[in-house]
């Protein structure tokens, strides 16, 4: 059974913070998605990586940047928080090859005040 | 880019009723359509998927269609329950080189089946 784990379910930043969302896959998948979720917005795609260290951007990068320097984790970094980075922020990976399945984390609730 | 527009944005149905979701893409070169499930509260998941050289494919109460030649693909969901009450995302996959893997999605339609 896929397992895609993040760090934080729930977090709260100061605008000018640097924050770090952390996201795990255990089934040695090569490609891992970050998402932006807003109602009425849809899924988002901020960033992708294909290969370790390999990363492209997605649709909405700006204010945005990414680290894969292990196969198994994928980190998503706000350089400089801001209020309209409020948002629910979700990793996938999938496994590559033919296969396009996307499996998702649950998730992480951020709120930039 | 691809661009994938899904409508409706809200469904509300009776339960037993069929419900129909469409979505239309832009680029011809697309060539997977799946549809996820979101929850409420709960992770996306994708519950039937498409790719372009088939038509029509079935998974018990659900089915999606898809027509190339139009660039616009539905999911379709009979005999509806209450557990189906949800948001469902359709999206598409460009086939593109290093970006082979990555989907554009719709915008979600919330499903309301009403007991």
């Amino acid at each position: 059974d896929v397992k895609v784990t993040q760090s934080s379910r729930y977090l709260v930043k100061r605008t000018g913070e640097k924050v770090f969302l952390e996201c795990v896959q255990d089934m040695d998948h090569e490609n891992m998605f970050w998402y932006r979720q807003d109602p009425g917005l849809g899924l988002r795609l901020i960033y992708f990586s294909y290969d370790v260290k390999m990363k492209e951007k997605g649709d909405i990068p700006e204010g945005y940047s990414v680290s894969r320097e292990k196969k198994e984790r994928f980190s998503l970094i706000l350089e400089s928080a801001s209020t309209n980075q409020t948002s629910m922020y979700l990793c996938a990976s999938s496994p590559g090859d033919s296969s396009y399945e996307q499996y998702f984390g649950p998730g992480t609730r951020l709120t930039v005040t | 880019g691809e661009n994938v527009e899904q409508h409706p944005s809200t469904l509300s149905v009776q339960e037993g009723d069929s419900a129909v979701i469409k979505c239309t893409y832009s680029d011809s070169a697309s060539n997977y359509f799946p549809w996820y499930k979101q929850e409420l509260g709960k992770r996306p998941q994708l519950i039937i998927d498409i790719r372009s050289n088939v038509g029509e494919k079935k998974d018990q109460r659900i089915a999606v269609t898809l027509n190339k030649t139009a660039k616009h693909f539905s999911l379709h969901i009979t005999e509806t329950q209450p557990e189906d009450s949800a948001v469902y995302f359709c999206a598409a996959k460009l086939f593109s080189g290093g970006s082979n893997y990555k989907l554009t999605f719709g915008k979600g339609t919330l499903l309301t089946v009403n007991p």
